[in-house]
């Protein structure tokens, strides 16, 4: 089955600075690829998705981009507020049932 | 929040009870799913159901089994919960159109003494 890896798992930045988050997948066929934030206590909350014929995607702060060829796709969040402060996690999905695979989170903290 | 609500939300059983916990939807949307989420392990699927009756195992369905005769409803059930499936339960619908994208419910905390 499918395999997925994330890194780092803590990261730790200042306010305004940028923060990268990377995972890996095993699988070839899996070719959708969403990004979820979990705050704590809160369910996980779907922030941005890529499918595996993009290469990269972009909503006002958040980025992602997808490296078919190496298996890793990466989220990107520029100039970080406080409020980015929460659990990320990466996951890809294949076949009709979009069975999602989770990797492990990452949490990140924006200190001021 | 997609409609999705989950019912209990909390819940603290003994080892060897069973447990049933619901996931339910208003949207009608026809894939609904199942993970426990623990330290260390992000998000991991049980089960899942791709329509009235049809259900299919996930990654950790051992111990678990589901139900759904509903479109609204899909259950969860422990039918001897061990210590080891104390977790937080997290329903999901499929809602996207294009990308396939999944929501989640509120969460269920559950606890096994």
């Amino acid at each position: 089955g499918e395999n997925v890896e994330q890194h780092p798992s803590t990261l730790s930045v200042q306010e305004g600075d940028s923060a990268v988050i990377k995972c890996t997948y095993s699988d070839s066929a899996s070719n959708y690829f969403p990004w979820y934030k979990q705050e704590l206590g809160k369910r996980p909350q779907l922030i941005i998705d890529i499918r595996s014929n993009v290469g990269e995607k972009k909503d006002q702060r958040i980025a992602v981009t997808l490296n078919k060829t190496a298996k890793h796709f990466s989220l990107h969040i520029t100039e970080t507020q406080p409020e980015d402060s929460a659990v990320y996690f990466c996951a890809a999905s294949t076949g009709t049932a979009s069975k999602l695979t989770f990797g492990t989170g990452t949490r990140l903290q924006v200190t001021l | 929040d997609a409609g999705i609500t989950q019912s209990p939300r909390h819940k603290v059983t003994e080892t060897g009870t069973p447990v049933t916990l619901r996931c339910h939807q208003t949207e009608n949307h026809r894939y609904m799913y199942w993970y426990r989420q623990d330290p260390g392990h992000g998000l991991r699927l049980i089960h899942y159901s791709y329509g009235v009756k049809d259900t299919d195992k996930g990654e950790v369905s051992d111990g678990y089994s589901v139900s759904r005769s509903k479109t609204e409803d899909f259950l969860l059930t422990l039918e001897s919960a061990t210590s080891s499936q104390t977790s937080v339960y997290f329903c999901a619908i499929r809602g996207g159109l294009i990308y396939n994208e999944q929501f989640f419910g509120p969460g269920t905390r559950l606890t096994v003494l």
